[in-house]
């Protein structure tokens, strides 16, 4: 079956702008986890929704970044004001949980390239 | 959640067996150790995980030393698409949410 899959999979921008980077989970998936990558750097929790629960916002960086989760399936990652700081791979991951409390694997999408310029 | 600390990077010939190690001292009773890897230019991508017995699959297999502070997982036969960035993680049962991720250990398997 499909993967996970994120759009678009470059992003130029001006600082200053605001970007939307999109991900579609697989299907019946309820777990969904954003990271991002900087160059030559381990990834960076930024926030993970499950279900209907509210979602661990921890990660985040900072206020102009929110992500929203509708139906339960796609999500969205807004970066409002981009800063040149902000350039990075951003993975989307989902994940399926077959036993209560017990972490389980994460399947990545192939990230979005973000340059602020 | 343990921290783990990997070697910066390694090389392996191909079809030898690639051996990564991975210490953990401060992994609690609760806690798996997970490997992901990174190839390039994509998502990282589930090896293999294990709470305290040895563990194998069709990718890899994963040696836990009995007191859990160290573990290693070995490639039998190493390929060339086999290099990636390889990333040992411990998180605890009930922890669902972030992986911490490290930098990982750099194989390059060369021919």
């Amino acid at each position: 079956g499909a993967g996970v899959s994120q759009s678009p999979s470059n992003k130029v921008t001006e600082k200053g702008k605001d970007v939307e980077l999109r991900c579609d989970p697989i299907s019946g998936h309820t777990a969904l986890y954003w990271y991002r990558q900087s160059l030559g750097q381990g990834l960076e929790f930024l926030i993970y929704f499950q279900g209907n629960s509210a979602p661990d916002k921890s990660g985040l960086p900072s206020d102009r970044f929110s992500a929203e989760r509708t139906g339960g399936s796609v999500s969205t990652l807004t970066i409002q004001r981009t800063q040149q700081e902000d350039s990075a791979v951003y993975l989307c991951a989902s994940s399926s949980p077959r036993q209560r409390g017990v972490h389980n694997e994460q399947f990545f999408g192939p990230g979005t390239r973000l340059t602020v310029l | 959640d343990a921290k783990t600390t990997q070697p910066t990077s390694m090389d392996c010939a191909e079809g030898r067996a690639a051996n990564l190690p991975c210490n953990h001292s401060t992994i609690s009773g609760n806690e798996y150790v997970y490997w992901y890897r990174q190839i390039h230019s994509q998502g990282p991508q589930y090896i293999i995980h294990g709470l305290k017995n040895n563990e194998t699959n069709e990718m890899a297999s994963l040696i836990i030393t009995e007191d859990r502070k160290s573990s290693t997982l070995i490639l039998p036969h190493a390929t060339l698409r086999d290099t990636a960035v390889y990333y040992c993680i411990v998180i605890g049962a009930g922890n669902n949410r972030k992986l911490i991720w490290g930098l990982g250990t750099s194989l390059a398997v060369n021919p």
